[in-house]
Order: structure tokens, then sequence, then C-alpha cells
């Protein structure tokens, strides 16, 4: 069990560019998950897909963002034309019916 | 609509004292609970899980916590907390038959005194 990686650890972007991540889940893992989390808030739901299939999108997940899940196993989330709000933890979950488990999150900051 | 609250945004304790940070949740269909602990900078380490079954759950660094389906709750408790502790914990819940999209909490930041 080598975690969830996620990459990049930090990044920081000027208002109006795109920004992508990446996200590795454990590789048994056939779910996997985003949350955003905002200084002194807990994880808020993004989209979760199950293999390739985006099953669920929050409405917190405006046009600008998209999430895909090519071949079902890493995953990327892409934010264009960044917003001083964008800035927050972007954090990836995998999981099966027994285990749920977090990488160490991409810290945006977007100036 | 899930929720869950963190009855309390901050505890301090000092060294050695016990801790129960308090979580309820609402829902009216089968939950499964977890309890996070989130260092500055970092992503979410599990401390316990409540799946199924027993409804005392045991986790890593001596922390328990009761699942309490009357009273929806599902308090985290230390007897003896160290300066190492300190950090932001998270509740969070699930709900149906399947693991999937959880609800967090807002968080409770612990702070250990010497």
């Amino acid at each position: 069990d080598t975690g969830v990686s996620q990459d990049p650890r930090h990044k920081i972007t000027k208002r109006g560019q795109n920004v992508t991540f990446r996200c590795d889940p454990i590789s048994e893992h056939n779910r996997l998950y985003w949350y955003r989390q905002t200084l002194g808030q807990g994880p808020e739901f993004l989209t979760y897909f199950q293999n390739e299939a985006q099953l669920e999108k929050s409405r917190l997940l405006s046009d600008r963002f998209s999430a895909e899940r090519p071949k079902g196993s890493f995953s990327t989330l892409e934010i264009q034309r960044t917003e001083q709000g964008d800035s927050a933890m972007y954090l990836c979950a995998s999981s099966t019916d027994r285990g749920y488990t977090f990488g160490s999150g991409t810290r945006l900051t977007v100036v | 609509a899930q929720s869950v609250t963190q009855l309390d945004s901050q505890v301090p304790v000092f060294e050695e004292a016990p801790v129960e940070l308090r979580c309820n949740y609402s829902s009216s269909v089968s939950v499964y609970l977890f309890w996070y602990v989130q260092y500055p900078n970092q992503g979410l380490q599990l401390l316990l899980k409540y799946l199924s079954g027993s409804t005392l759950v045991k986790g890593i660094n001596g922390f328990e916590a009761e699942f309490n389906k009357s009273q929806t709750s599902f308090h985290l408790r230390k007897p003896s907390v160290h300066i190492s502790d300190t950090a932001e914990y998270f509740c969070a819940v699930g709900r149906g038959s399947t693991l999937g999209r959880l609800y967090f909490g807002r968080g409770t930041q612990l702070t250990v005194w010497p």
C-alpha cells in the first residue's frame, strides 16, 4: 500500500491562469474523490469517480472545474481561469468498501 | 441533507489530561463514521472508523470513539493526551450501504499545553 499520491504539493498561480492537479490512488481502490478545504473549514466534496465513470458532482464544481479519470487509474483536476477564491487545499481520496485514504493534498494559492 | 456538528471549535487541555472531542450528525439512514487528524499543511490521517459491529472503536495513538445511534453521536476520547496530539481533528460521516462521499464537520483544534 503506497498510499494516495498528489502532485504538486504546492502551486502558486496568477489569477486567470489554468492549473491542473494529479492524483494517483491506491491501486486496488476503484473509487476516487476530490475534496476542497479552505482555511478553518472541513473538507467539502467536489466530485467522485467509480473506475472511469464520474458518478457525482457537487454544485461547488463550477464550469471552470473539470475532473477526469481516464482508464480508471489516476485522476486530474483542472481549474480554468483561476480566481482568488479558488485558493484552497485540494485533497484527493480513494476507497474500497472497507477503507478510505486521503492524499497529502495540493495547496493552491492564486495571486 | 447530511450535517455534521463538531460542538467545540477549540479544546485546550494540559498534557496527560483526558480529552473528549464531540461530534453529532444528522441522518435517518445507516451511516459510517470516521475521525481524522490533520497536522499543519498536511493531508488527513485516519484515526479510527466505524463501519459496523461493535460500537466502541479503538484507533491509533490511544484514541477511541463510541457510536451512539440513539443520540446520533460519535465522540472521540483519549484518556491521557500528549503534546504531540496538538492538531486539528475532523469528524466525517458517510451514509448508505457502501462507502462514498463523506460529509465533514468544521473541525476541532486540540491544543495540548505542557
